[in-house]
This record gives structure tokens, sequence and C-alpha cells, in this order.
């Protein structure tokens, strides 16, 4: 049974750019889940979809954004990119929201 | 908004030790979870616990959920290089709706093992 796929594994941007992020959940999980990580902050919620629906946002700016598909794939976009954007992006899948699966992350790096 | 505070934030052991980290909230949750993360990848799940007072094993881990639903810990017993790593605590409240779906998360501990 395939994981939790992230694409890209790595990204470069620069500053005021934006960026999309991709996530493909485990078959048959509908609840997809997207976090920050940083040295500094750890790991933080940025939002979570469920049937394409987001149905909890954390405390980021507008800047952040993201969506479903109807075949539960999820992305989430970065806009006017800033330094302090660097992170690991990480996304959870979970069948019924209990004991999330994470994939591997996209490590984004903001010049 | 609701604070997880993990303890220790780093750990240096000699192989063999046994290991206990805990977490502590400053509200209620009801379900508390323990991931390890490895260099470069997401963090794994190693136990979940859903009902205060539940004590679940996994293999040499072993965690319990606070009878207060206020705190977690997790025990390693008998540690192996393979220990390496960061291991995060997270905490979930769910409402009566069943709409809050975040996980809450602590720092991290950083384990290592000597050989």
């Amino acid at each position: 049974k395939a994981g939790v796929t992230q694409t890209p594994r790595y990204l470069i941007k620069t500053r005021g750019q934006q960026v999309t992020l991709s996530c493909s959940p485990i078959s048959g999980h509908r609840s997809v889940s997207w976090y920050q990580q940083t040295p500094g902050q750890g790991l933080q919620f940025l939002f979570e979809y469920f049937s394409e629906t987001q149905r909890n946002k954390g405390n980021f700016p507008g800047r952040f954004s993201g969506r479903q598909f109807s075949n539960s794939r999820s992305e989430m976009n970065v806009s006017t990119l800033e330094l302090g954007d660097s992170a690991l992006y990480l996304c959870a899948s979970s069948v019924d929201t209990h004991g999330y699966t994470f994939g591997s992350g996209t490590r984004l790096t903001v010049v | 908004g609701q604070q997880l505070n993990q303890s220790p934030q780093s750990m240096f052991i000699q192989e063999g030790e046994d290991v206990s980290m805990n977490c502590t909230s400053s509200s209620i949750f009801n379900t508390w979870l323990w991931y390890k993360q490895d260099p470069g990848e997401g963090p794994v799940l190693l136990i979940a616990l859903y009902k205060a007072g539940e004590l679940t094993s996994n293999g040499r881990l072993t965690a319990q959920f606070g009878i207060t639903r206020k705190d977690s810990f997790l025990n390693i017993s008998a540690s192996i290089p393979s220990d390496v790593g960061i291991y995060f605590c997270a905490g979930q409240l769910r409402n009566s709706g069943g709409s809050n779906y975040k996980l809450t998360f602590g720092k991290g501990t950083l384990l290592t093992v000597n050989p």
C-alpha cells in the first residue's frame, strides 16, 4: 500500500514568487492535513480538508491556501513568498482523522 | 491557544538504557499521539491513545494517556541505536461535533543512543 506522496521533495524559490506543493494521500484516505515545520516554531497546523472542503484552518496569513480535489489529492499554495516561509511542509492523511500518516515532506527554501 | 510542553528537549543515553519523556498541556485533549521523526523524513506514528488512563504498548514502547487528559508519557525500554531520532507528542481535541481535526505538537525530544 503506497504511503503519502509529496512532490516535489525539494524546492528553491525567490522572495515574492509563489509556490504550489502537492500531496497524494493513501488510497481511501479522505482527510488531508498540512503542517509547516521549522526549527524555531516546530510543527504548526496549516489546514485540513475532507471531501474537497476545508474544515479547519491554522493561524497563518492568507498567503497560505490549499484545496482538495475529488480524488482526495491536495495542493497547498503560498503566494508572495517571504524568507520566513522556508520550512519543511508536511502533508498527512487519515481515514477518519485518527492516527494521521505523514508524507516525507517538501523542503522549501526561499532565497 | 493550546500549548504542549515536551520534556526533556534532548537525551543522550547508553544502549540498553530505558528512556522516558513526557508532554503536558495547558488544556485537555481527548487524543494523544506519539511520533518519531528521522532526518529528512516525515513523522511516523508510534502509539495512539484515545482514553484517559489508557496504557498502550508497541514493542519496547509504552505510552500512557494521563488521567487529567492534560499529559502523556512515552517510555522506551532497552534502547538500541536505531531508536535515535526526534520524538514528538501531539494532542487532538475533538469537539462534540467532531469538527476539530488539528494536531497540536510538542517541540520534540532529540534522542541520541550511544552504542
